[in-house]
């Protein structure tokens, strides 16, 4: 079992809409967790990090629920720039473990 | 501005050859980290520093070895390249401080390909 699970989608939304990822990790010792957006080709970048009494930066909304292991990103009003892949990572002991990214594909 | 850039960043080689990726940040962050990224594995931490003279073994160190002389640079080295190298390398590094957010600065990648 793979230590951060999301599903890879890909998300096809039109513009506007609100996407929703959600994201699962396996040890319960994860200390910290972000989302990082990585364009195609391009390197990983921070888009916010993730607390336990949730966290909005403009449209992103981001959720930690310990008790059940789980991570969101709620996407509100969909631009076209927001097509890329969102990585759900964790940190354990100093290191970051990455899931394998959600594709979100935003259409005119 | 400070920044964190990666050389090569294409590289075809052919397998057997030794492979050496240049990373180098000027953040004077004392944390480097070196990732593979392949489709369906997502990034893989392949060796990290915590400081000069300081490094360890990621998930995935198999072929590979690094050297931190100084603050700035983390080389990535391939002792024989194999095809299973094959891959986009990239080069992060962090702060540590206590209170920091342990938030990791990419660099823009190394396209490797081994024939």
């Amino acid at each position: 079992r793979k230590e951060v699970e999301q599903d890879p989608g890909p998300f096809n939304v039109p513009e506007g809409a609100t996407v929703a990822f959600n994201c699962t990790y396996s040890n319960s010792a994860s200390q910290s967790f972000f989302w990082y957006r990585q364009d195609c080709r391009k390197e990983p970048k921070l888009l916010m990090s993730v607390y336990s009494s949730g966290n909005e930066d403009g449209r992103f909304t981001a959720q930690l629920n310990r008790a059940s292991q789980y991570i969101s990103l709620l996407i509100r009003d969909s631009k076209l720039s927001d097509s890329a892949t969102y990585l759900c990572v964790a940190l354990l002991t100093g290191k970051l473990i990455f899931g394998q990214g959600t594709t979100l594909q935003v259409k005119p | 501005d400070a920044e964190i850039t990666q050389s090569p960043r294409h590289k075809i080689t052919e397998t057997g050859r030794q492979v050496t990726l240049a990373c180098h940040q000027t953040w004077n962050h004392n944390n480097m980290f070196w990732y593979r990224q392949d489709l369906g594995h997502g990034l893989r931490l392949i060796h990290y520093s915590y400081g000069v003279q300081d490094t360890n073994k990621g998930e995935v160190s198999d072929g590979y070895s690094v050297s931190r002389s100084n603050t700035e640079d983390l080389p990535l080295t391939l002792e024989s390249a194999a095809s299973s190298q094959t891959s986009v390398y990239f080069c992060a590094s962090s702060e540590s401080r206590p209170g920091s957010t342990d938030t990791q600065y990419f660099g823009p990648g190394t396209r490797l390909t081994v024939l």
